[in-house]
């Protein structure tokens, strides 16, 4: 039973335009989320975080909004940029106490020039 | 140039080898981690290792077997491998297990190819 979800494999957006992002979880326990971006042949990098005490989390052209009730997380990257062509993966755990950080399958994005 | 490092890149082994996959952090942090990455699936964690101790085996089979000498290094030792646990295995550190501000760092991974 897959905790973190992210419903869909890939997303093709133009350049300069909005990408977003989706993700969903079905433990209410969780309350800290993170993004990661993987290049092919290369690690998960780390891209923005966020705790449930927000709704919302900005980093330059990222942003992450968290939707508690709904238990459904996206991150929005403006404008999208071919170097962002990429496989993103969320992530979710409950800060206390344990290690265990639950990521989705991932989705790739294509930014299209 | 990432903090963590992972050797080898890429191995294959038979059935029968022994090997080991190496993982060293310079980033000062004190938790380390093994992940599983396989085709369509989600990262899976494997072993977690808190200044030196584990305190995860995530259901591991006993073919895999973690050592963390210190802080900074960290291996996973193979066995008996079976063709299904062809993988992309990805090291990790934090600066404490969940904590607020301490996301994972990976490292760029060991391809293996089990045959």
């Amino acid at each position: 039973d897959q905790q973190v979800k992210q419903n869909s494999p890939s997303l093709s957006v133009q350049e300069g335009r909005i990408s977003i992002l989706n993700c969903d979880y079905t433990n209410s326990m969780f309350d800290y989320f993170l993004w990661y971006k993987k290049y092919p042949a290369e690690g998960p990098t780390f891209l923005i975080s966020i705790s449930s005490i927000k709704d919302k989390n900005e980093d330059g052209r990222f942003t992450v909004f968290l939707n508690k009730s709904a238990k459904h997380l996206s991150l929005h990257i403006v404008p999208s940029q071919p170097g962002d062509s990429a496989v993103y993966f969320c992530a979710a755990s409950p800060t206390s106490g344990t290690y265990k950080y639950i990521f989705g399958t991932g989705t790739r994005l294509k930014v299209l020039a | 140039e990432t903090g963590v490092t992972q050797t080898p890149r890429h191995l294959v082994m038979g059935m029968t080898n022994k090997k080991s996959l190496k993982c060293e952090q310079h980033l000062g942090h004190n938790a380390m981690y093994w992940y599983k990455q396989s085709a369509k699936k989600p990262l899976e964690l494997m072993f977690v290792y808190n200044f030196k101790e584990q305190t995860e085996n995530n259901s591991v089979p006993s073919r895999f077997s973690p050592e963390c000498p210190n802080s900074s290094h960290l291996f996973l030792h193979l066995h008996t491998l079976q063709p299904e646990d062809s993988a992309l295995y990805l090291c990790a550190s934090s600066q404490a297990p969940n904590s607020y501000n301490s996301p994972l760092h990976f490292g760029n991974g060991t391809r293996l190819t089990v045959t």
